[in-house]
């Protein structure tokens, strides 16, 4: 149990729609940070937020954007969904930057 | 660009048996973090490494980081059906604002 919370479990999206992912830190942890797996690959680092201000962004287009909360809660958003966009999207939240990262049971995303 | 290659992709053995997997990259990390992922789940830490040539143990699990920080191995001893499940390795640079890297992990089955 790592105090991680994502919501929701699963969601199916129509292309060309936005959705919002959503995420509950571990109480204590600065830093936030999301990943896309699809299937038989790694998690890919979309971007890491750090006391509510972006702080990396790995190589995702600017549709997909976040917002970090000080109530150690944050969010995923996509626009435009794309059929790739299907995927199992992980947040993890870190006590600091360039620590340990402690994983959320993700949101399983299809987009038909 | 960084990247993690591990090894073997799959493996699958018996009950009581000894395995190791690996996890090399010609780049070099500040840390190198081993999870195990579930079908459907997020992963979860198993252990960070972040001295070169630093050997952790965890039960049945042995994991060492290379001298030079650029690889990793996890070696299970006497393996049981419990540990079977997908192994990933993620490797960390300083401040982590390139969040983490990680590999495309190694299938383990371990049949009764």
């Amino acid at each position: 149990e790592t105090g991680v919370t994502q919501s929701p479990t699963h969601l199916i999206k129509t292309r060309g729609q936005q959705v919002t992912l959503r995420c509950s830190s571990q109480s204590g942890h600065n830093t936030v940070s999301w990943y896309q797996q699809a299937l038989g690959q790694g998690p890919q680092f979309i971007f890491q937020y750090y006391r509510e201000e972006e702080n990396g962004r790995g190589n995702f287009p600017p549709r997909f954007s976040g917002l970090q909360f000080p109530n150690y809660s944050s969010e995923l958003n996509v626009n435009a969904l794309e059929l790739d966009d299907s995927a199992l999207y992980l947040c993890a939240s870190s006590p600091d930057r360039g620590t340990e990262a402690f994983f959320g049971q993700g949101t399983r995303l299809t987009v038909v | 660009t960084q990247l993690l290659e591990q090894s073997p992709q799959f493996l699958s053995i018996q009950e009581g048996e000894n395995l190791t997997v690996y996890c090399n990259s010609s780049s070099v990390f500040s840390s190198l973090q081993w999870y195990r992922q579930e079908p459907g789940e997020g992963p979860v830490l198993l252990v960070t490494v972040v001295t070169g040539g630093e050997v952790k143990k965890l039960k049945r699990l042995t994991f060492q980081f290379g001298d030079a920080r650029k690889d990793s191995s996890l070696h299970i001893t006497a393996a049981q059906p419990g540990d079977t499940g997908l192994y990933l390795c993620a490797g960390g640079s300083g401040g982590g604002a390139d969040g983490l890297t990680f590999g495309k992990g190694t299938h383990l089955i371990i049949q009764p």
